[in-house]
């Protein structure tokens, strides 16, 4: 079974602490996407990571990608309360015809002041 | 108009009521999709449209029909809804490229349905 899997689930932190978020899957993928969502909105594309090794950052976020351990992470650094929200890792099945993301759980961020 | 859009963006219907979302993507993409999102559950993936051909029901209830009519445009068509049916339902497009790989979804900004 494809399962993509985020931890934590749910983060409170305080303002100017570092913390990183984990996505593990289970199937072989090169390429993997983070979204951002605010409550009651809509999903917002932060990062696409297309290879193994690649390291994107904006801000006071950056992702990376490891695909022989099938790992992502999102690390925020000295947070701050606008990266409160939920954040979805999604991993890209690739397969002809009938591939999809496979999303994550989502990581709820509360950052208090 | 751009990227992805979506309306109506909220609906409120009864249990016998016929209605329709619609969704649009300005993006020039080839595959669009919809997805439920409930509370506090995951993003469920309902279907897939790959240059307009289905590829994709992911066992959802009949009582949900998506129509694709051409690469641009995507209806979810509803009919004798159940209240449990109530949630934010997501349309996405992207582009599907070479070797099958699916990209990058953008995602409109959602329908909040509730069904009395």
């Amino acid at each position: 079974e494809l399962k993509v899997e985020q931890n934590p689930l749910f983060l409170s932190m305080q303002e100017g602490k570092n913390y990183t978020i984990y996505c593990n899957y289970s199937t072989t993928s090169d390429r993997l996407y983070w979204y951002r969502q605010d409550p009651g909105k809509s999903l917002e594309s932060l990062f696409v990571l297309l290879s193994n090794g690649a390291v994107k950052q904006e801000g006071r976020l950056m992702a990376s990608l490891d695909t022989k351990a099938r790992l992502s992470t999102l690390h925020i650094t000295a947070a701050v309360h606008d990266l409160s929200a939920t954040y979805f890792c999604a991993v890209d099945i690739r397969a002809a015809y009938t591939g999809k993301l496979i999303f994550g759980q989502g990581t709820t961020l509360q950052v208090k002041p | 108009e751009t990227g992805v859009t979506q309306t109506p963006r909220h609906l409120v219907m009864g249990m016998t009521n016929k209605k329709s979302l619609k969704c649009e993507q300005h993006l020039g993409h080839n595959a669009m999709y919809w997805y439920k999102q409930s509370a506090k559950k995951p993003l469920e993936l309902m279907f897939v449209y790959n240059f307009k051909e289905q590829t994709e029901n992911n066992s959802v209830p009949s009582r949900f029909s998506p129509e694709c009519p051409n690469s641009s445009h995507l209806f979810l068509h509803l009919h004798t809804l159940q209240p449990e049916d109530s949630a934010l339902y997501l349309c996405a497009s992207s582009q599907v490229g070479e070797g099958g790989w699916y990209n990058e979804q953008f995602f409109g900004p959602g329908t909040r349905l509730t069904v009395l």
